[in-house]
């Protein structure tokens, strides 16, 4: 059976300093990650994912994550946050093949003025 | 235009109520979902339809049956409401069972009393 942990609930960070919020999985099949951000009284919108390929993932607003298999880590990283980034964040698994994505707890990232 | 629309964004009702959400997309996606996150923000997924087909139905009380007329609407209707079903459901599509990513409807929060 797959999981997915995001390990920080809350993270709080100074306006334009870089953030890292983490998030690992277990799976005994091959995965797709995927990170996506919730803002306040919204919807769900895909940050950006890992299919295959290059580990260094790029995605919206200047987020990257990278996929590190020996560790099942899918970490998510921003250099230089902004106000607007403040919201929750997911981290979700599908196993290939799988219809379903299964999402982590969240991390509530708030940027502080 | 909306990719993935939902109505009605608020929906209050007693105990006891039958109530229904409705979900549409417009992307052309072949697979359909309903999701519930918990007043916690957790996310977990409870049905999923591909072209029409139930595919996913997890642990959910006979209470909720989702109806797909066609593969762009995935509706839900709710039995006898309890004061536990106050959530909010999210309805969400995908063109190939996973691998994309998941487009998301805004959210119907809906709240028992």
């Amino acid at each position: 059976a797959q999981s997915v942990t995001q390990l920080d609930s809350q993270v709080p960070v100074f306006e334009e300093a870089p953030v890292e919020l983490r998030c690992n999985y277990s799976s005994s099949v091959s995965v797709y990650l995927f990170w996506y951000v919730q803002y306040p009284n919204q919807g769900l919108q895909l940050l950006l994912k890992y299919l295959s390929g290059s580990t260094l993932v790029k995605g919206i607003n200047g987020f990257e994550a990278e996929f590190n298999k020996s560790q099942t880590s899918f970490h998510l990283r921003k250099p230089s946050v902004h106000i607007s980034d403040t919201a929750e964040y997911f981290c979700a698994v599908s196993e290939t093949g799988a219809n379903n994505l299964l999402f982590g707890t969240g991390t509530r990232l708030t940027v502080i003025p | 235009d909306t990719a993935v629309s939902q109505t009605p964004k608020y929906l209050v009702t007693q105990m006891g109520n039958d109530k229904s959400i409705k979900c549409e997309q417009n992307l052309g996606h072949d697979t359909m979902y309903w999701y519930k996150q918990d007043s916690k923000k957790f996310l977990k997924i409870m049905f999923s339809y591909n072209n029409k087909e139930l595919i996913i139905n997890e642990t959910v009380p006979n209470r909720f049956s989702p109806k797909s007329p066609d593969k762009a609407h995935l509706n839900l209707h709710i039995n006898s409401l309890e004061l536990g079903d106050s959530a909010v459901y999210f309805c969400a599509s995908s063109q190939d069972q996973g691998p994309s990513g998941y487009t998301f409807g805004s959210g119907t929060r809906l709240t028992v009393v």
